[in-house]
Formats: structure tokens, sequence, C-alpha cells
């Protein structure tokens, strides 16, 4: 079935730092990719998406590249801030599927001042 | 614009007691309409999922129901709560011809 495999949390860094999160999938033929953000307390937020191969989304400085070569979808950032502390969740969605998104089990980050 | 929300906020219940969370969305039509449960430190777990009014499919077998009175209404619903309840429920949406589902607040539920 599919499946996604986020790196392991807890991750802290310091402000200005650069990020880099982590997120392989195995699915057949060419799901859609996200990554999601949960702040404290909150719902999910949509960060940002790619559709197919090669596709790069970007969002608030946030980048992730659709890799179907390596199957990843890794999430980077330049230059984090205290306010990016956050949960972060890799999720697929595959072609065709009027379901459900298959989430990674979320990678928490710590930005400290 | 669309706007989904979720009440109430936060619940406290006690075993064996009822439940009824309720999500509604705003500003579309036909949406496929999505319950999620997230246990504490865990990812995600769907849990129902419904492209339309009274279609309901359920992805793990609970004690838990939906349903879909309206379109744009989404209950979740149990008669006797369990310990293992316990989580926070996130309603989603998707709309026609999009791949992204957009995540209401949530409802933080505590069984005692």
């Amino acid at each position: 079935g599919d499946s996604v495999t986020q790196m392991e949390g807890p991750v802290t860094l310091s402000e200005e730092a650069f990020l880099t999160i982590n997120c392989t999938y195995t699915a057949t033929g060419y799901p859609s990719l996200f990554w999601y953000v949960q702040y404290p307390g909150e719902g999910l937020q949509l960060l940002l998406k790619a559709t197919k191969a090669d596709d790069k989304g970007s969002n608030k400085g946030f980048e992730a590249t659709y890799r179907k070569e390596t199957t990843s979808f890794h999430l980077e950032k330049g230059s984090v801030q205290v306010s990016d502390s956050a949960v972060y969740f890799c999720a697929l969605r595959p072609t065709g599927s009027a379901r459900q998104l298959t989430f990674g089990s979320g990678t928490q980050l710590t930005v400290l001042p | 614009s669309q706007t989904i929300h979720q009440w109430p906020a936060t619940l406290v219940q006690p075993v064996g007691s009822p439940l009824s969370l309720e999500c509604t969305v705003e500003g579309t039509s036909n949406p496929n309409l999505y319950w999620y449960r997230q246990a504490a430190g865990r990812g995600l777990q769907l849990l129902f999922y419904s492209v339309g009014i009274g279609q309901i499919s359920s992805e793990v077998p609970q004690n838990l129901s939906a349903s879909r009175p309206q379109d744009r209404q989404f209950i979740l619903s149990s008669k006797k709560l369990l310990l293992s309840d316990s989580g926070f429920y996130l309603c989603a949406w998707r709309g026609q011809g999009v791949t992204e589902q957009y995540f209401g607040p949530g409802t933080r539920l505590t069984v005692t």
C-alpha cells in the first residue's frame, strides 16, 4: 500500500539556520504530494504541494521538489524563524483517489532565538 | 472564500457517554468531507470520508460513526465513548477537481 516516511524528530535549530526535513514515499503511479504544518493546538494548514514529477512547491520561504526518481519530497527553508516552530507533515494522495491523504508521522521543529 | 468550522473546540466526557462533533463548510458545494483523529504525539488516522449526502465510507472499525445530513455538514458520533477515543479530531474538505484537503481547527476530546 501507499506510505510516507518522514525523518524522525524532534528537530531543534537556531534562528536563521537551514532546515531540511526528509520525506520519502511509496505509491503506484503519480501521486500528488503535500506538506502540511500544524501549530500548537490548531488544525493542519496546507504549506505547499506538487502534483507531478519535478514540480517545485513553495510558500513562505519553504520549498520542496517532487523527485520521482528518488521518490522524495524533502522540505527546505534557507533561514528559519522562531515562528516556524511547529509540526510538519508530509502527505500523498494517490492518483484518482477520492478518499484519503496518507500522512507521515510528523516532524516536530523547534527554532530557538 | 471557503471556511470550515468545527465545534466544540474542546470537550471532556466520561467513559460511556455519547458524542456528537459537528463540522460545517461554507463557500463551496458538494465537497468531499473527511474525519481524522490525531492521538497525542502521533500522526493522523482517517476515520471516515464522504463524497456526498448520505454517503459515508469507514476506514477504521471502531465505536464511532459518521453522518452527512446536508451537503456541507459532517457529524461524528458515538453512542458510548471509550478512554481510547481521546484525541484531537480534525475535519477536512476537498473541492471537486482539486487535489488538496483543507482542515478545520479541530476538537480536543478528553474521555475521563
